[in-house]
């Protein structure tokens, strides 16, 4: 059974860093790309950033671009989100998610983690 | 990169047939067959529901089918079901080598 779960929010102040980290189980977690994927409070899905099996290939998106860094360590079986230069509409729960369909879709997600980023 | 374009909320009775569309442009929808829809019950985690425009994974009732013309991708869900209430949202891949997603539709079942 595939697992990710998501550790590391909390809350933080404006202009601070946060590291996120997502443990996945389950599967061959060498061979698939990730993505995180966030969710502000009652608001719709936001992709934010994807990384290849290998992590040599990352996409951000341009909301987070130059802030966040996605990485991996696929010896530990471990995702990360570093963000840094927190902004309070970065206030969000934060999805660890796989990709599937040979990279064409979303196909197992974690039960998120969320962070709060307040004065 | 702005957020696909779906309706904000539609409804249906149990038995009945509804249809959420998802529209974006030739720079996502439009170019390429990886759009994919999700639904979402309230406190949970997003669940895969369509792939590849209109593909389901194992598990997901034939109740649920999907296509696309154009720009817009569309979702059906048919024999409604009190359990079919959620949220859904469509995602696409994009021609800057990013995703977005649609601002998701609430169905209610009446």
């Amino acid at each position: 059974e595939v697992q990710l779960v998501e550790s590391g929010g909390g809350v933080v102040q404006p202009g601070e860093s946060l590291r996120l980290s997502c443990a996945a189980a389950g599967f061959d977690f060498s061979t698939d790309g990730m993505t995180w994927v966030r969710q502000a409070p009652g608001e719709g899905l936001e992709w934010v950033t994807s990384i290849s099996a290998r992590g040599s290939s990352t996409d951000y998106a341009d909301s987070v671009k130059g802030r966040f860094t996605i990485s991996r360590d696929n010896s530990e079986n471990t995702l990360y989100l570093q963000m840094n230069s927190l902004r309070v509409d970065d206030t969000a729960l934060y999805y660890c998610v796989k990709f599937g369909c040979g990279g064409d879709c979303f196909d197992y997600w974690g039960q998120g983690a969320l962070v709060t980023v307040s004065s | 990169q702005s957020a696909l374009t779906q309706p904000a909320s539609v409804s249906g009775s149990p038995g009945q047939s509804i249809t959420i569309s998802c529209t974006g442009t030739s720079s996502d929808v439009g170019d390429y067959n990886f759009v994919s829809w999700y639904r979402q019950f309230p406190g949970k985690a997003p669940k895969l529901l369509i792939y590849d425009v209109s593909k389901r994974p194992s598990g997901v009732s034939d109740r649920f089918s999907a296509s696309k013309s154009g720009d817009t991708a569309s979702l059906t869900i048919s024999g409604l079901q009190a359990e079919d209430e959620a949220d859904y949202y469509c995602a696409s891949y994009t021609t800057s080598s990013t995703w977005v997603f649609g601002g998701g539709t609430k169905l209610t079942v009446l």
